[in-house]
Formats: structure tokens, sequence, C-alpha cells
């Protein structure tokens, strides 16, 4: 157990469906990240939250939206899923700034559009 | 763009041999760099680590060497074992703590 922990492990739907993926960051750390990696892909930055404010962004579309709580646990929303849209997402934490050993990841989410 | 390549999808040694896994990056202004090894339905995990200020890090039988010039990273995987069988990632973070992937490096290490 990483620390960081991601429900749903699987999740299938339909096209055009809407999605929620949850994250809870390890122990004390304020940032969580969010990855999509697909088959002919390595692991796509999609955003980043430091303690509840969007920090960064990466090739999220605009159907994707995410938000960081004050509990610090983290969802990502994916609306009118397309099929495109299956792939496996990541969720990952770490104490912005240290650099060190540099994220924990969660066991990820695998999606499966239908 | 992708800003971290890993030109090589695909990896096979023979146990006790020397595995070498390549990356390479566009953006000189990468400070940090990291190996994540990942097994399948699991996610990555930390391997090992290097900063820009320095040109080699070792941790047990792996070892990170960092070329600026080149803006090449290699990991090097002394002897190799069965279990390192997995996929690989290179990883590198702008000041920010914001990382970039590489597509990873499948290593079948064969008994």
């Amino acid at each position: 157990d990483s620390g960081v922990t991601q429900t749903p492990k699987h999740l299938i739907t339909a096209t055009g469906q809407r999605v929620t993926l949850r994250c809870s960051p390890r122990s004390g750390d304020l940032s969580v990240y969010w990855y999509q990696q697909s088959l002919d892909q390595g692991l796509q930055f999609l955003i980043q939250y430091y303690n509840g404010e969007e920090r960064a962004k990466g090739n999220i579309l605009e159907r994707f939206s995410a938000q960081q709580f004050p509990d610090l646990h983290s969802e990502l929303n994916l609306s009118s899923l397309e099929l495109g849209d299956s792939a496996l997402y990541f969720c990952a934490s770490s104490a912005l700034g240290t650099g060190d050993g540099g994220y924990t990841f969660g066991s990820g989410t695998r999606l499966t559009v239908v | 763009d992708q800003q971290v390549k890993q030109n090589s999808p695909s990896l096979s040694v023979q146990e006790g041999r020397i595995s070498i896994l390549n990356c390479d990056y566009t953006n000189s202004m990468f400070d940090y760099f990291l190996w994540y090894k990942k097994y399948p339905a699991e996610g990555p995990t930390f391997l090992i680590s290097i900063s820009s200020i320095k040109d080699k890090n070792e941790d047990g039988r792996f070892t990170v060497f960092l070329n600026k010039s080149a803006k090449h990273l290699s990991l090097h995987i002394v002897p190799s074992q069965p279990g390192d069988s997995a996929v690989y990632f290179c990883a590198a973070s702008l000041p920010g703590n914001q990382f970039y992937f590489g597509t990873g490096t499948s290593l079948t290490v064969i008994p």
C-alpha cells in the first residue's frame, strides 16, 4: 500500500456518460496530480492541485475537470465520455518542493468506455 | 509534444547481465530526473533519482547517469534479476515539482 488511495479500481461505462474518480493522497502530502495512461502513450500529465488550488494544467481535455477538497482528497470528473477515454487514470501525491522520491502513485482506476 | 522520450519500447536481457534503459529529453530547464518501475495492475513506484547538478547516482544494483549536454539519461541495472521485469518510466521535473514522463520501456529479464 503506497498510501495513495484511488477508487474505484475498475469502471465500465457507456459513451456520453459522466464518471468521477476519487483520490486520497498520502498522509501529509498537499499536492495531488492526475495522470492518464493509455495503451500507446506514457503517463500523460493532466492536472495538479496544491492545498486546494489548481497549480498546473497539462493535456487535460475540456470535458475533464478536477478539484481538491479541504480534506485534500481530489476528484477527477470525466464527462461526455468517448471510446478514446478508455485508459488507466493514476493519481499521485507529493510534498511540494521536496523533489526527493518524486511522486507516490496510487494503484490507478481502469476506465473502460463501451 | 513529448518532452521526455524512451525510444525503446522493450528490452530483453539475460539474468545476471547488465540492463541499460535510455531516456532523452528536450527541455533544458528540467532540474530533477527520476526512474519509476511499474508492475502490471499496480501504480508506478519510485526507483532512483538524480539532480541536474550531478552526473551519476547509485543505489545498490541501480545506477542512473545524466549527460546534460546530450540531454540523455540512462538507468543501469547490474546484475539483472527476473524480478526486475517490469515497465520502467523515466521522468523529468521542472522547478515546482511538475513531472513529465516518458512512454516506458518494458524490461524482460530471462532466467
